[in-house]
């Protein structure tokens, strides 16, 4: 699977969006941009994923470049319940999820 | 719709002894992956196990440690006489079956601590 690069860590105000990015230059055709998020210590929560196009759920939207080198996640409104470590992975037809050190979002007051 | 659950969420065991950790699945899904996470280090993937086979244990120690997902019940991860490098947390994921060769998406459950004395 393609490796991933995320900034280790990330501030955001209470109440704004929150935009995380992640480069994957690596990627192949067939792979798939994944989003976790680990809140201290709990199992790992699953976010979004995507293949090319943009996608929004409940909880975020996933923007995918169109040469799909780079993804940016975003937390629409964010709050303190959402500090934790978010992880993006790749992954295709390989279901080793690789979770590098990823991003620690902290949502400050 | 219960997610993946695992038990215990906290387990105490001495050197040399047997640790059991039990994971169930979300409904309906037939696929289960085991993690490992070291403390201050990202999850590691263990194994992968469908009902009655090991698919994938290559991330698996060659010894002491063993997975099983049996026809009826949760999976097992079993480590023999333990020693305190297996102290860490123990994450279980689920997905459902899935057809094409594109994995689909994991579900984790809590984990369980193991602290090793």
């Amino acid at each position: 699977d393609a490796k991933t690069t995320q900034p280790p860590s990330m501030d955001c105000a209470e109440g704004r969006a929150a935009n995380l990015p992640c480069n994957h230059s690596t990627i192949s055709g067939n792979e798939y941009v994944y989003w976790y998020r680990q809140i201290h210590s709990q199992g790992p929560q699953y976010i979004i994923h995507g293949l090319k196009n943009n996608e929004t759920n409940e909880m975020a939207s996933l923007i995918i470049t169109e040469d799909r080198k780079s993804s940016t996640l975003i937390l629409p409104h964010a709050t303190l319940r959402d500090t934790a470590v978010y992880y993006c992975i790749v992954a295709g037809s390989n279901y080793k999820l690789t979770f590098g050190k990823g991003t620690l979002l902290t949502v400050n007051p | 719709n219960a997610g993946v659950m695992q038990n215990p969420r906290h387990l105490v065991r001495r050197r040399g002894q047997e640790a059991r950790l039990r994971c169930s699945p979300m409904k309906g899904h037939s696929h289960v992956y085991w993690y490992r996470q070291l403390p201050e280090e990202g999850l590691k993937f263990m194994v992968y196990l469908q009902k009655e086979n090991i698919i994938d244990e290559s991330g698996m120690p060659k010894e002491r440690f063993s997975a099983e997902f049996p026809k009826e019940g949760p999976s097992i991860l079993r480590i023999q006489q333990v020693v305190r490098g297996d102290s860490a947390a123990y994450f279980c994921a689920s997905s459902p079956p899935y057809e094409g060769g594109i994995t689909d998406t994991q579900y984790f459950g809590p984990g369980t601590r193991l602290t090793v004395l």
